[in-house]
Parts: structure tokens; C-alpha cells; sequence
């Protein structure tokens, strides 16, 4: 049973480009969550996804879109990229909304220059 | 507000010595508190949880209770090894909602032989 799988594990980006990362949560799982994770701090909620519908959003601004789609898989969009956005990103998943068992994959690192 | 406060480190012991990482919390509600550990390279892994008041969470010789008169969730183990060197996130989150994770800043745990 695979856990919860990320890509791209790294990449670089230039201020003011756009970025999409992709989430495919654990078997059996609807509910993906979003977390940034700045170097040398604790992951920071960005967003949850359910039913293909942002259930509920942290600190973080519109540049910041998702998706999910039918098969549960999420993206993380994040537009006008500033050097500040550089970070590791991670995606949990859950059984549902309300669960406290999130499952985190190894995220995503990256690199805005 | 809700929020996590974690001892700072970098912790460094020796093999077998006794491990304490002070976590604190602010919660406008009863939130449930957890650990998770971050190895080099990979995700968040749940080390152990607490739901309620004096709950004691254990795992792989971790323990941790919940101390809602001090707001409290220290993590201690008794002798650690070399392969426990990681990274150490408090955390709390509401039952109710479980939409969204709190987490610390992180304590890097190196133990050396």
C-alpha cells in the first residue's frame, strides 16, 4: 500500500514565474491537506481539500490555489512566485475532514532564485 | 490564538542518555497534542498523541503527557539511541474540526555513539 506519494521532489523556480505540485494521497484517502515548511521552521497549513472543494485555508494569499480531482489526487498552484516561497512543501492526506490521523508524504522542495 | 512553543536546539547526547524536549501550547479551545519526527529526506511520521488531560502517549520508548495545568506535552525517552537522531515537531490540533495542524519550530535531535 503506497503511501502518500509527491512530485516533483525538487525544484527551481525564477521570481514571478508559476509553479504546480502534485499530491496522490494513501489509499483510501479524500481529504489532502497543504503545508509549508520554511527552513528551520515547523510546516505552516496552507489548505485542506474534500469532495474537490478548499474546505478551509490558513495565513496564506490568493497566489496560493489547489485543486483536487475526482480521483483524490491534489495540486498546489502558486503564482507570481516570490524568493520567500522557497520551502519544502508537504501534503498530508486523511480518511476524512475532521481526522487527526494525517498521513505526510516527504514533500516537495522549493527553490525560487 | 493557537499556537506551539518548542525548546530550541540543537540537542546533541550521547548514546543512552535521557532525552527531554519541553513543548508548551496556547489553545483557545481543548486541542489534542502530538509528536511527530522528521528523519533526513522524508515526511512527518505521528511518533506518538494525546487526546484529553493527563492522557500519557507512548511509542518506540517515547512518552509524553498531556498537562493541561501547566499547558504541557514534553517529550522524554530514557536512553536514546544513535538511530533517533531526527527532527522532533510538537503539535496540537482540534478534534472537532481537525482541519489544520499547529506545529512548533522543530528540535534537531543528533545523537552520537
Amino acid at each position: 500500500d503506497a503511501g502518500v506519494t509527491q512530485s516533483p521532489t525538487h525544484l527551481i523556480k525564477t521570481r514571478g514565474q508559476q509553479v504546480t505540485l502534485r499530491c496522490s494521497p494513501k489509499s483510501g484517502h479524500d481529504t489532502v491537506s497543504w503545508y509549508q515548511q520554511a527552513l528551520g521552521q515547523g510546516p505552516q497549513f496552507i489548505f485542506q481539500y474534500y469532495e474537490e472543494e478548499e474546505r478551509q485555508r490558513g495565513n496564506f494569499p490568493d497566489r496560493f490555489s489547489g485543486h483536487q480531482y475526482p480521483n483524490y489526487s491534489s495540486e498546489l498552484n502558486v503564482n507570481a512566485l516570490l524568493l520567500g516561497d522557497s520551502a519544502l512543501y508537504l501534503c498530508a492526506s486523511s480518511l476524512v475532514p475532521g481526522s487527526y490521523e494525517q498521513y505526510f508524504g516527504p514533500g516537495t522542495r522549493l527553490t525560487v532564485t | 490564538g493557537n499556537s506551539v512553543t518548542q525548546m530550541e536546539g540543537p540537542v546533541t547526547l550521547s548514546e543512552e542518555a535521557f532525552l527531554t524536549i519541553n513543548c508548551t501550547y496556547t489553545a483557545t479551545g481543548y486541542p489534542s497534542l502530538f509528536w511527530y519526527v522528521q528523519y533526513p529526506g522524508e515526511g512527518l511520521q505521528l511518533l506518538l498523541k494525546a487526546t484529553k488531560a493527563d492522557d500519557k502517549g507512548s511509542n518506540k520508548g517515547f512518552e509524553a503527557t498531556y498537562r493541561k495545568e501547566t499547558t504541557s506535552f514534553h517529550l522524554e525517552k530514557g536512553s536514546v539511541q544513535v538511530s533517533d537522531s531526527a527532527v522532533y515537531f510538537c503539535a496540537l490540533i482540534f478534534l472537532n474540526t481537525g482541519n489544520q495542524f499547529y506545529f512548533g519550530t522543530g528540535t534537531s535531535l543528533t545523537v552520537i555513539p
